[in-house]
């Protein structure tokens, strides 16, 4: 099945730790982005990209990082500058193109040990 | 900012249609209307998009006012399944690989 693949499920950090979040798309979509969602909140945009080799800075981009070096990754890193890191992570994609919708992953849960 | 509102919460019983309403006022002429849902735990699932025509595919219906100020998403025949949080976004069409704004949304729960 076609679909967007987000791992781990869960995943505990110990502070001053880095630590990368996986997501996997086999939807030949052109553009991923990665969002963060708190408790009883709306998603926040962390990092998008367009296109391979090409990312840009959402809304809330200190203390991650990004790469795409292939077209179906888009892994994303939670850095120790991160104060606060404890949320749930979601990944999407999307066909590059106008009213494209998103379609995302199930997530994964980062909590600070 | 907020582009939408729409009430914190509903119910609905189960095999009835379930009415989500949402404003946006502020809506501008390229921006098409979203609706996404959110089952607990999980990533938001797209269900349906228009620009000022009703829409309607095998998940929903949905019905925009001819000032496009408003919408409204239909389930036709709600089941427990659909209990969610539900989401309405407005977005430009010429937005390439930009951000969904995604507020608070509706939660939606669907009684026996």
């Amino acid at each position: 099945d076609g679909g967007i693949t987000q791992s781990p499920k869960y995943l505990f950090r110990k502070e001053g730790q880095n630590v990368t979040l996986s997501c996997e798309q086999n939807l030949n979509h052109d553009a991923m982005y990665w969002y963060r969602q708190d408790p009883g909140q709306g998603l926040r945009l962390i990092y998008y990209s367009q296109i391979v080799n090409d990312f840009q800075k959402g809304d809330i981009a200190e203390g991650y990082s990004v790469s795409r070096e292939k077209k179906e990754s888009f892994p994303l890193t939670v850095t120790s500058a991160q104060k606060n890191p404890t949320a749930f992570y979601l990944c999407a994609s999307s066909i590059k193109g106008l009213n494209q919708p998103q379609h995302f992953g199930d997530g994964t849960r980062l909590s600070i040990l | 900012d907020a582009k939408t509102t729409q009430p914190p919460s509903m119910d609905c019983a189960e095999g009835r249609a379930a009415n989500l309403p949402c404003n946006h006022s502020t809506i501008s002429g390229n921006e098409y209307v979203y609706w996404y849902r959110q089952i607990h735990s999980q990533g938001p699932q797209y269900i349906i998009h228009g620009l000022k025509n009703n829409e309607t595919n095998e998940m929903a219906s949905l019905i925009i006012t001819e000032d496009r100020k408003s919408s409204t998403l239909i389930l036709p025949h709600a089941t427990l399944r659909d209990t969610a949080v539900y989401y309405c976004i407005v977005r430009p069409m010429d937005n390439y690989g930009q951000n969904f704004v995604f507020g608070p949304g509706t939660r939606l729960s669907v009684l026996p």
